[in-house]
């Protein structure tokens, strides 16, 4: 069964730094989105993409964080100047839309020390 | 904006019974509801969703009602097995590409 793949699915990373998150989605799917989950706490809507812009984002989403899918395949997450409240696990989602739902990557544990 | 709850957090059942998980939502305009299940060190896994002109889905053992009047949704597992614990979330969305806003979760046990 096709698969949303994650990369990596741990990182640790200082405080200010930046840090890119990488999700291959499943190669015919055109809705691509990113939720994250601070432990303990519900999955949050951070950003949905299609037809290569932004179709909506959260106010988590702010200037520190943005989107890219460079190549057709890969969809990435950044953030610019990474804070201790931005530690959580990362879930990267895709769907080919008309009746279909979202398949949902593993995700990846981000920690900011 | 769109508050989902749900309850209850933790549910512990003796394999072969039944599990019932509810949702609650907030936003009316909302007529997309899918359920994911999310075992240790995985991303959540769609198991059945519903719209809003549909009453009732299954499939095999799995079940979702909805009630659009008083705006909740539940699932339900019948004749459950070990392998049905993990974490369960129901989410709502205006559509099934929107953003899903999720419940707080579900930890179902299955004692066998």
């Amino acid at each position: 069964e096709p698969e949303v793949t994650q990369t990596p699915s741990h990182q640790v990373t200082q405080m200010g730094q930046e840090v890119i998150l990488r999700c291959v989605p499943i190669s015919n799917h055109l809705y691509f989105y990113w939720y994250r989950q601070i432990l303990g706490q519900k999955v949050e809507f951070l950003v949905s993409f299609y037809n290569n812009e932004i179709s909506e984002k959260s106010e988590i989403f702010d200037d520190q964080f943005s989107v890219e899918r460079p190549d057709g395949s890969n969809f990435t997450l950044k953030i610019r100047s990474t804070k201790l409240e931005d530690s959580a696990m990362y879930f990267c989602a895709s769907s080919p839309g008309g009746d279909y739902g979202y398949t949902f990557g593993s995700g990846t544990r981000l920690t900011v020390v | 904006g769109e508050n989902v709850e749900q309850h209850p957090s933790t549910l512990s059942v003796q394999e072969g019974d039944s599990a019932v998980i509810k949702c609650t939502y907030s936003d009316s305009a909302s007529n997309y509801f899918p359920w994911y299940k999310q075992e240790l060190g995985k991303g959540p896994q769609l198991i059945i969703d519903i719209r809003s002109n549909v009453g009732e889905k299954k499939d095999q053992r799995i079940a979702v009602t909805l009630n659009k009047t008083a705006k909740h949704f539940s699932l339900h597992i019948t004749e459950t097995q070990p392998e049905d614990s993990a974490v369960y979330f129901c989410a709502a969305s205006l559509s099934n590409t929107g953003k899903l806003i999720f419940g707080q979760g579900t930890t179902l046990q299955v004692k066998p």
